[in-house]
């Protein structure tokens, strides 16, 4: 089993829905959450960290469920900008910052 | 402030040759990694550097990959003598330090892209 499973699209939608990406982990010693985003033959690039508590950056929200080992992320109201591959990445305790990451959702934005 | 930058941002080499990747990190901060993305699967941790010493290697593929970061601010990563499967992109990342919540923010460069025919 993979330590980080994403569905790997690619998701295709319209400009302005609202799409959900969800991501599981099986290491249920993971301390950290991210997504980071990904755009064709760059860097990846920190979108958000993932609390418990869930939180929120303007149209992105983040969501993880310890129990379930499940990480999501809601993007509201989709820009053509949106179009990106979406990492769930993890980071395991002691391990200094070693991330771990699922190989991607890929979101495609229409106009 | 300058990024993560990556030397050279391709390299096509033969199978058996030699090839040095170069990593120069956000000033100032004292972690530094390696990962690698093959074709087709996930980025993967390569290793990892605290200022000039390594603090985890566990994620280097075999003995021809040679990491270096002496001095503590530029990083090199050799292999040698190359294999077809590594082939990939290297993305070098820097994060200052690790606050008590653990792991700070990694910066990743734009990567090296490896190709070994």
């Amino acid at each position: 089993r993979k330590e980080v499973e994403q569905d790997p699209g690619p998701f295709n939608v319209p400009e302005g829905a609202t799409v959900a990406f969800n991501c599981t982990y099986s290491n249920s010693a993971s301390q950290s959450f991210f997504w980071y985003r990904q755009d064709c033959r760059k860097e990846p690039k920190l979108l958000m960290s993932v609390y418990s508590s869930g939180n929120e950056d303007g149209r992105f929200t983040a969501q993880l469920n310890r129990a379930s080992q499940y990480i999501s992320l809601l993007i509201r109201d989709s820009k053509l900008s949106d179009s990106a591959t979406y990492l769930c990445v993890v980071n395991l305790p002691g391990s200094q910052g070693n991330l771990i990451f699922g190989k991607g959702t890929k979101l495609s934005v229409k106009p | 402030e300058a990024g993560v930058t990556q030397f050279p941002s391709h390299s096509v080499i033969e199978k058996g040759q030699t090839v040095t990747l170069r990593c120069d990190p956000i000033s100032g901060h004292d972690n530094l990694y390696w990962y690698r993305r093959v074709m087709g699967k996930e980025i993967k941790f390569l290793l990892h550097f605290v200022k000039e010493s390594k603090q985890d290697e566990s994620g280097m593929p075999n003995n021809r990959f040679l990491a270096e970061r002496t001095g503590g601010t530029y990083s090199t990563l050799k292999v040698q003598p190359a294999e077809l499967e590594d082939s990939g992109v290297y993305f070098c990342a820097s994060s200052q330090d690790f606050g008590a919540g653990g792991a700070d923010t990694q910066y990743f460069g734009p990567g090296t892209r490896l190709t070994v025919l």
